[in-house]
């Protein structure tokens, strides 16, 4: 299954950016990496995801390394609703399975 | 748009009884996808459809967990017999296709006693 490594929490405050990390050290060239958000009591919801070059869309912004061994999402004004679990994740394969991981805690502070 | 419907929101039984969960995806989306979420874990993929056709179903303990795909729209996880610790949400997402974002409705709540 493929495998990434995010931090357990982070913390932000109000109206700052945040930036997340992830380490998908074993992707290969063909896996797209997305990110998705959990919100309590709730179903996981898109974010984004791209392949090779940085995306932007309403929510956030993705940067991918260049070696595409991490990338990092990018909330560029934190509010209090962000304040979810975020997962990154990459898939391939015939398939394209969506495995997650346990995730980033976000806490945005007021 | 609508979004994926599921049903129902909360289930408790007993042990050993056996337990059905529906599932609405989008409309015209090919791709569903059942996942399986103890609480402070990420969900768990148990069985991936295209259509009516299973494409992944690794993690589906298939001696007491069954999931079916009628026409390829709606589709049913039924777990026979229930343990303990199956107490879970079960989610449910749809997708385009399988490399396009994936929609989740909010989950089953199951407890199992």
């Amino acid at each position: 299954d493929a495998k990434t490594t995010q931090p357990n929490s982070m913390e932000s405050n109000e109206e700052e950016p945040v930036h997340l990390p992830c380490n998908h050290s074993t992707i290969s060239g063909t896996d797209y990496i997305h990110w998705y958000r959990q919100l309590p009591s709730q179903g996981p919801e898109y974010v984004i995801h791209g392949l090779t070059s940085n995306v932007n869309n309403r929510m956030a912004s993705l940067a991918i390394a260049e070696d595409r061994k991490s990338s990092t999402l990018i909330l560029h004004r934190a509010t209090l609703r962000d304040a979810a679990v975020y997962y990154c994740i990459y898939s391939g394969g015939s398939n394209y399975k969506l495995t997650f991981g346990k995730g980033t805690l976000l806490t945005v502070n007021p | 748009e609508a979004g994926v419907a599921q049903s129902p929101r909360y289930k408790i039984i007993e042990k050993r009884q056996s337990v059905a969960f529906w599932c609405n995806p989008i409309s015209g989306h090919a791709t569903l996808y059942w996942y399986q979420q103890i609480l402070g874990q990420g969900p768990k993929l148990l069985i991936q459809f295209q259509n009516n056709g299973v494409v992944d179903d690794s993690q589906l303990p298939k001696d007491r967990f069954s999931a079916e795909r009628l026409k390829g729209v709606d589709s049913t996880l039924k777990i026979q017999p229930a343990k303990l610790e199956d107490s879970a949400v079960y989610l449910c997402a749809s997708s385009v296709s399988g490399y396009t974002e994936a929609f989740f409705g909010q989950g089953t709540r199951l407890t199992v006693v």
